[in-house]
């Protein structure tokens, strides 16, 4: 089965400091990856996902994500984190057709 | 575009009682999925559905469960008999296709409070 791993479950971070979220993944074959982000009582918000080509992806918000074959990672990324920034983020893998989720990381970045 | 819609957005039962989650699909979409969010846990996978079809429903309880998506109208997630258990967020997602490269789209979720 496909699965990803979020090794850490809190990220905190001053504003306008670098923000990264970590994700690595087990997959067979070529690898397909998401990040969403979740508000305080809210949906999911698509952010981005790596399916072939560039290891740099960019997505929404200013947010972006590296591709690591070689250490199997998918790391989020922001240059200048915001305080609207707050937020759940969950790496996913599709495995069929359905979406396999990592356990989450809670970030919080501080005035 | 209006994305996925869900409704309620927060439903109250009593134990015993029934729930009725609804869920519209992104226009466009023809598939559906159903996810449940426990407390302190992840996101866990419920359900898939096509028009008409259940394609997958491993991630559901085999007890008090059910899902429809019907030729016309909403899909929806059904649960019978509910138990202080069930309290959950349960979100809907659609996507255009279901190969892995398909983003899936989410809803803002139905949260159930069992009393």
């Amino acid at each position: 089965a496909q699965s990803v791993a979020q090794p850490e479950d809190q990220v905190n971070v001053a504003e306008g400091n670098p923000l990264t979220v970590k994700c690595t993944y087990s997959v067979s074959g070529n690898p397909y990856l998401f990040w969403y982000v979740q508000y305080p009582n809210r949906g999911l918000q698509f952010l981005l996902k790596y399916i072939t080509g560039d290891n740099l992806v960019k997505g929404s918000y200013g947010f972006e994500a590296e591709f690591n074959k070689s250490q199997t990672s998918f790391h989020l990324k922001k240059p200048s984190a915001l305080v609207s920034d707050s937020a759940l983020y969950f790496c996913a893998v599709p495995d069929d057709y359905k979406l396999s989720f990592g356990a989450g990381t809670t970030v919080t970045v501080r005035a | 575009n209006a994305g996925v819609m869900q409704n309620p957005r927060h439903l109250v039962r009593r134990r015993g009682q029934e729930a009725r989650l609804r869920c519209s699909p992104m226009k466009g979409h023809s598939h559906v999925y159903w996810y449940r969010q426990l407390p302190e846990e992840g996101l866990k996978f419920m359900v898939y559905l096509q028009k008409e079809n259940i394609i997958d429903e491993s991630g559901m309880p085999k007890e008090r469960f059910s899902a429809e998506f019907p030729k016309e109208g909403p899909s929806i997630l059904r649960i019978q008999q509910v138990v202080r258990g069930d309290s959950a967020a349960y979100f809907c997602a659609s996507s255009p296709g279901s190969a892995g490269e398909d983003t899936q789209y989410f809803g803002p979720g139905t949260r159930l409070t069992v009393l």
